[in-house]
């Protein structure tokens, strides 16, 4: 079946830890994203990738970094210098601007 | 003044009902999704629209491009629509990967 996975599903950070949620697609898709989802507010861009090798901050692209070593492939890591990563992380991908297709999302939480 | 607005927030309605959910934007656009949140956090996409309408079983998309603005019916409303519905626009300023999300409307159908 082609479609996109996460993990892990939830995640536990201490303060001052890096953490990296996976993104894996099997749609052979070029494009790929990370967004952050907030109770009551729309998703924000962190960062793209259209290209293997290639990516561009989005919106909120402070604290996070991210690789793009394989077209399959598109993990984030959650820096120590993201101050308040507590949040809802999706990732989706897509061909050429069409639809975007998502993943079902890790849940982030600082203890 | 967000550039994607959605109404209402909320809302609940008997099953059989006939749903209107509403995004207004404030750019000019290259295309505008309706995307699909169950409560697990997954989302699903339903629509990208560039003009006109479109039509996926009960579901019917329109937008209105002078107007910006765009329209999600469900006829025959199912206890299974009950999800967040969200709007989001890829302006034609923003590049072709960037989109600008609404804050989504939180639909309940009861049985």
């Amino acid at each position: 079946d082609g479609g996109i996975t996460q993990s892990p599903k939830y995640l536990f950070r201490k303060e001052g830890q890096n953490v990296t949620l996976s993104c894996e697609q099997n749609l052979n898709h070029d494009a790929m994203y990370w967004y952050r989802q907030d109770p009551g507010q729309g998703l924000r861009l962190i960062y793209y990738s259209q290209i293997v090798n290639d990516f561009q901050k989005g919106d909120i692209a402070e604290g996070y970094s991210v690789s793009r070593e394989k077209k399959e492939s598109f993990p984030l890591t959650v820096t120590s210098a993201q101050k308040n990563p507590t949040a809802f992380y999706l990732c989706a991908s897509s061909y050429r601007g069409q639809r975007r297709f998502f993943g079902p999302g890790t849940r982030l939480t600082v203890l | 003044k967000n550039e994607v607005e959605q109404s209402p927030q909320n809302l609940t309605a008997q099953e059989g009902e006939f749903i209107t959910i509403n995004c207004s934007y404030s750019v000019g656009i290259s295309a505008l999704h309706w995307l699909q949140q169950h409560p697990g956090g997954g989302i699903v996409s339903l629509f990208m629209l560039s003009s006109g309408k479109k039509k996926h079983g009960r579901l019917i998309a329109t937008i209105n491009i002078q107007e910006k603005h765009s329209s999600l019916h469900i006829t025959a409303s199912h206890p299974r629509d009950s999800a967040v519905y969200i709007c989001a626009v890829r302006g034609t300023n923003f590049g072709n990967e960037k989109l600008t999300f609404g804050t989504g409307t939180r639909l309940t159908i009861i049985p």
